[in-house]
């Protein structure tokens, strides 16, 4: 079993609708990260959390340390939203597991 | 923030050849990353390299096959030797920016045929 698993893998929606991807992890961890991979490869980060919850623009993303879950919510979406989302968690050693990713397509 | 550059962005190499990938960063950091992203996989992380001693390897990485240097505080390479098609990957480097978060470069797209 992976230390984070991400669901779902994939997911289609149309443009403007609510969208959640959730990210369960078991170990201990210092912080979660959510991560954005667009098709050429390259990575962003989009938070960086250890408790409670964030927001920039349309992304929330919140954390329930003692269940071990977070979940990204993307508000209003738009086919730009379209990537790879990443969950990664790091453990004090500034190195970083990896959740498998959720490939996201929004259609117009 | 911290700005990463890498280089070559993708390259289509021959077999038993070997590639060296650099990073660059527009800051001083202590610790630099090396991930390997096989197609449709995750992120693996290789190793860990710190300025001015040996890199730190992740189980199943070694240095004979992936030697990386560390001259300074900004900038590091990274070299797959001996490549074999199962190389194929995207290769990224990223920093930590204490307190801040993870920065990642935009990763380098190899092919070995």
């Amino acid at each position: 079993k992976n230390e984070v698993e991400q669901s779902p893998q994939n997911l289609t929606a149309q443009e403007g609708e609510f969208i959640t991807i959730n990210c369960s992890y078991s170990v201990g961890i210092s912080a979660l990260h959510w991560l954005q991979q667009h098709p050429g490869g390259g990575i962003v980060s989009l938070f960086m959390l250890s408790s409670g919850k964030k927001k920039h623009g349309r992304l929330i993303a919140t954390i329930n340390i003692q269940e071990k879950h977070s979940s990204l919510h993307i508000t209003a979406s738009h086919p730009r939203d379209s990537a790879v989302y990443i969950c990664a968690v790091s453990q004090g050693a500034q190195k970083l597991v990896f959740g498998q990713g959720t490939r996201l397509t929004i259609n117009p | 923030s911290a700005v990463i550059s890498q280089k070559p962005s993708r390259d289509i190499c021959q077999r038993g050849t070997s590639l060296t990938i650099q990073c660059q960063v527009d800051s001083q950091v202590t610790m630099m990353f090396w991930y390997r992203q096989q197609p449709g996989q995750s992120l693996t992380l290789i190793a860990t390299a710190n300025q001015g001693s040996e890199a730190t390897y992740e189980s199943g990485f070694v240095i004979d096959k992936f030697p990386i240097s560390r001259p300074n505080l900004t900038f590091s390479t990274l070299t797959v030797s001996n490549m074999s098609p199962e190389d194929s990957s995207i290769y990224l480097c990223s920093v930590w920016v204490t307190g801040r978060e993870q920065f990642f470069g935009p990763g380098t797209r190899l092919t070995v045929l």
